[in-house]
């Protein structure tokens, strides 16, 4: 069945940049999709990248899909304390399909 | 403008009890979906609404589980005779519904304890 995998734990240090990884195995996928939880807060969309696309960038964030590996990577520059949260990878297929998550990345950023 | 509301943000119930959670959509979303978060489980798909069709039940659990979306709009999930078991973190999402345009928002989350 679909199933969508990441590692469950990065540190690192205010300033430098964070890397989560996420494989996923549906290969029918359409979108993929970062979300970001805060402790105690619902999932906050990050961005999300359509399935033809490699690469998106938005402000300090950068997407990169591999779609032959089926391999998803977020990118944080300049990574900050307050960026500290859990991070879902999820995807879908067509629209109107109910989303498969990851179980989630939970970033420390240390100061 | 407003986003995904859902209420009560905690409850606390009794083991065998009926609860009802609710979850109010971003004005004009027709597509809204339920999840469960839990230890260990990670998110589960519940239940999908969009518009007048019929819903798409696939994740609910058990019998136990049910919801309702009144007018295309407004959503309640419920559970009956709850079980320790359905501790967790109820989340609703809603989206346009359209394709390429699906993105879905979430609400903050219902956190329910069954003692």
């Amino acid at each position: 069945g679909e199933d969508v995998e990441q590692s469950l734990f990065l540190s690192v240090r205010e300033g430098d940049s964070s890397v989560i990884n996420c494989t996923y195995t549906d290969s029918s996928s359409t979108y993929l999709y970062w979300y970001k939880q805060e402790p105690g807060a619902g999932l906050q969309l990050l961005t999300y990248i359509f399935s033809n696309m490699d690469m998106k960038q938005d402000q300090r964030l950068t997407v990169l899909l591999n779609k032959k590996d089926k391999h998803l990577s977020l990118r944080i520059a300049d990574t900050q304390t307050g960026d500290s949260a859990i991070y879902f990878c999820a995807e879908r297929g067509q629209a109107g399909t109910a989303l498969i998550f990851g179980k989630g990345t939970t970033l420390s950023v240390s100061s | 403008g407003a986003g995904v509301s859902q209420s009560p943000s905690n409850k606390v119930t009794e083991k065998g009890k009926d609860v009802e959670l609710r979850c109010d959509p971003i004005s004009g979303h027709t597509a809204l979906y339920w999840y469960r978060q839990s230890l260990g489980q990670g998110l589960e798909f519940l239940i999908y609404f969009q518009g007048n069709s019929a819903p798409d039940k696939s994740g609910l659990p058990s019998d136990r589980f049910s919801a309702e979306r009144t007018g295309g709009s407004v959503s309640t999930l419920t559970i009956q005779r709850t079980q320790q078991e359905d501790s967790a973190v109820y989340l609703c999402a809603s989206s346009l519904g359209v394709a390429g345009r699906d993105t879905q928002y979430f609400g903050p989350g219902t956190r329910l304890t069954v003692l």
